[in-house]
């Protein structure tokens, strides 16, 4: 089952901060974030573990309730660089992960 | 490392011909995916393999479509006969078990088919 993800798409203003959502129906073990920038292939961004773990990676953070089996990807601060198409990729028991269709991101100068 | 690396990064092919993309993974990783990438569609993975052996092709589309990794360091992805609904980015991407248990994986570059 696909993750579901939103918003579909934001645009913002340099220095402005955004809240990506990812929700599955299924038990997860894990929750990958990924970003995509046009024409190039998915950049790992981090990981987020069953736990409620909060990870960081510069000005980007997530965290992941797995009660809910939700995560929330923060981009603070966020730069020209930040734009792009994030996805969210979800692991359950099985060892694959299953993308979410992706939130297009804008970041106008 | 290289990183994953792909072949042909652009392939142009006429329906009903046979199309092969390769992939070689990152040195040391035992996991290897293979995913398909439409506007329509997103991000889908098709089969991935562990130790060269083929865990869940339960994504590839039909019979038209197979893949293989005889060793570790190659994977190729067959279709035959292609069709123009097969045009797409094709995405290799590895895995390594590691002590971790985050399991990353690190997408090649992909492979552009257009089937006219």
């Amino acid at each position: 089952q696909q993750p579901v993800q939103s918003p579909q798409a934001v645009i913002l203003r340099e220095g402005e901060d955004a809240v990506i959502n990812c929700s599955s129906s299924k038990a997860l073990y894990s929750v990958h974030w990924y970003r995509q920038k046009h024409g190039e292939a998915p950049v790992f961004l981090m990981i987020l573990l069953k736990g409620g773990e909060q990870k960081g990676h510069e000005k980007i953070s997530a965290s992941f309730n797995e009660k809910k089996q939700q995560s929330s990807l923060y981009l603070t601060a966020s730069q020209l660089s930040y734009s792009g198409t994030y996805f969210c990729g979800t692991r359950g028991s099985a060892r694959q992960l299953t993308f979410g269709s992706g939130t297009q991101l804008t970041v106008l100068p | 490392d290289a990183g994953v690396i792909q072949s042909p990064r652009h392939e142009v092919t006429e329906m009903g011909q046979e199309v092969t993309l390769r992939c070689k993974p990152i040195s040391g990783h035992d996991y290897l995916f293979w995913y398909r990438q439409t506007m329509m569609r997103g991000l889908e993975l098709l089969i991935y393999f562990n130790n060269n052996v083929p865990i869940d092709d339960s994504g590839m589309p039909e019979d038209r479509f197979s893949a293989k990794m005889p060793n570790a360091s190659f994977s190729t992805l067959k279709i035959q006969p292609s069709e123009p609904r097969d045009s797409a980015v094709y995405f290799c991407a590895s895995s390594s078990t590691g002590t971790s248990g985050k399991y990353e994986q690190y997408f090649g570059p992909g492979t552009r088919l257009t089937v006219t």
